[in-house]
């Protein structure tokens, strides 16, 4: 069972415009989600994270909202750039710093000039 | 700033042979280390979890006789794929982060080819 589900699998928006990443959670115990994005060829690298505290993160362009009672929480990448095309990973954590990272199945985001 | 240097990048090894990858962490102490391995797919499996002075955790469909792994120190980290096959083939990844911390930090993979 997916314990992380992430959709959609693919997007492909204009540059300019808002692309919206969906994840979603199983283990209420989860208390750190990440989202890391990958360039081909090379290694997910950390790009914004989120703790239930809060049910928004901006960084830049890059914003999260959270959604605890619907165990949901997606990534806003505003004004688009054909930079941003790349696999996107969200994942989920629980207590402890255990550094045990469930990660969905990506979605690939290609934002076309 | 904290990096985690993993080698060697890509290895091709025959079928049946066992090949060794290495990961060191600088900039911070990597207490806990994780390894995973992405699939053609680009799913991630999470192989184990090992954290210094406790014992390393498994996942399900992964054992310590397949890829056993080493984590003798709070910088380094190793791990074996012993008598590899097709099915290994992929990008493995180790990702270590300091006690107290929340960011893991990927190394840059190893892409393991079995012939």
């Amino acid at each position: 069972q997916q314990q992380v589900r992430q959709s959609p699998q693919s997007l492909t928006v204009w540059e300019g415009e808002t692309a919206i990443l969906n994840c979603s959670y199983e283990d209420s115990t989860f208390d750190y989600f990440p989202w890391y994005h990958q360039f081909p060829g090379e290694s997910p690298a950390l790009l914004i994270a989120i703790r239930p505290v809060s049910n928004k993160k901006e960084d830049g362009r890059f914003t999260i909202f959270f959604n605890k009672r619907e165990k949901k929480f997606s990534l806003h990448i505003a004004d688009s750039q054909p930079g941003d095309s790349a696999t996107y990973f969200c994942a989920a954590s629980g207590a402890g710093n255990t550094g045990k990272l469930i990660f969905g199945l990506g979605t690939t985001l290609q934002v076309q000039p | 700033g904290a990096l985690v240097y993993q080698y060697p990048r890509r290895t091709i090894c025959k079928s049946g042979t066992s090949m060794r990858m290495e990961c060191q962490a600088v900039g911070f102490q990597a207490t806990s280390v994780a390894w995973y391995r992405q699939s053609p797919q680009k799913t991630f499996e999470l192989i184990a979890l090992s954290t210094v002075n406790s014992a390393i955790k498994y996942e399900q469909n992964f054992t310590q006789e397949k890829f056993p792994i080493s984590h003798p120190n709070l910088s380094f980290s190793s791990m074996t794929v012993l008598n590899a096959y097709l099915e290994d083939r992929g990008l493995y990844l180790c990702g270590a982060r300091d006690w107290g911390e929340e960011t893991l930090y990927f190394g840059s993979g190893t892409r393991l080819t079995v012939l």
